[in-house]
């Protein structure tokens, strides 16, 4: 079945960079997406399409995709991004593959 | 404004059943993508289920494949997924998620969860 792997965690402190892998042997080929879930909150998609971001995201979210490896970076992470987040694709065009998502990043910012 | 609102989750014993109702407001399902997806106790989520617009074809993962069926009642504007023979793993929470047009995009639109505890 098809994975896509991220790392459990990314540390930063507060304004640095912070950057979120996620890889997946589909990913030349199908988009990435990306979820925020702060604590005890559901999710939120964050970007679509490897690299678009929804109108209510702040401008410090941005993705990337090359190869078999999609990248979310924060850039200049404040401490409300402290969060896990997660990457989802799928493998196929067809309507019965399945989605799947990454086993998501605990990002720290302290 | 969208909104979607999960109910009929519980506490339920191992091979039981139940089903979970997702009932949407301010759009119609009839016209979006709609899917589940859980989240285990302290764990990362999990895609279950996704039933697509025109056809209503239901795609469903491998994990539960045979034992959950999505469906939707467009007349009353709601989601379904029936859980049977369910299994201690099957402990989670379940959210219904709805798909956006534009931009295009999956589970754009999140309701608050049902949470479901398999045990004895």
């Amino acid at each position: 079945s098809y994975e896509l792997t991220q790392p459990p965690s990314v540390s930063v402190s507060p304004g640095q960079t912070a950057r979120i892998t996620c890889s997946g042997d589909a990913l030349p080929k199908k988009y990435a997406y990306w979820y925020q879930q702060r604590s005890g909150q559901t999710p939120v998609l964050v970007i679509y399409e490897d690299k678009k971001r929804p109108s209510a995201i702040p401008e410090r979210f941005s993705g990337s995709s090359s190869g078999t490896m999609a990248t979310l970076t924060i850039s200049g992470a404040q401490i409300e991004d402290e969060a896990d987040y997660y990457c989802y694709s799928t493998d196929s065009s067809d309507n019965h593959s399945p989605w799947v998502f990454g086993g998501g990043t605990k990002l720290t910012v302290l | 404004e969208v909104q979607l609102l999960e109910s009929g989750g519980g506490l339920v014993q191992p091979g039981g059943s139940l089903r979970l109702s997702c009932a949407a407001s301010g759009f119609s399902i009839s016209t979006y993508a709609m899917n589940w997806v859980r989240q285990a106790p302290g764990k990362g989520l999990e895609w279950v289920s996704s039933i697509s617009v025109g056809d209503d074809s239901a795609n469903i993962a491998d994990s539960v494949k045979g034992r959950f069926t999505v469906s939707r009642d467009n007349s009353r504007n709601t989601l379904y997924l029936q859980m049977n023979r369910l299994r201690a793993e099957d402990t989670a929470i379940y959210y219904c998620a709805r798909d956006e047009l534009v931009p295009p995009a999956p589970l754009a639109h999140w309701g608050q969860g049902t949470l479901v505890t398999v045990s004895s």
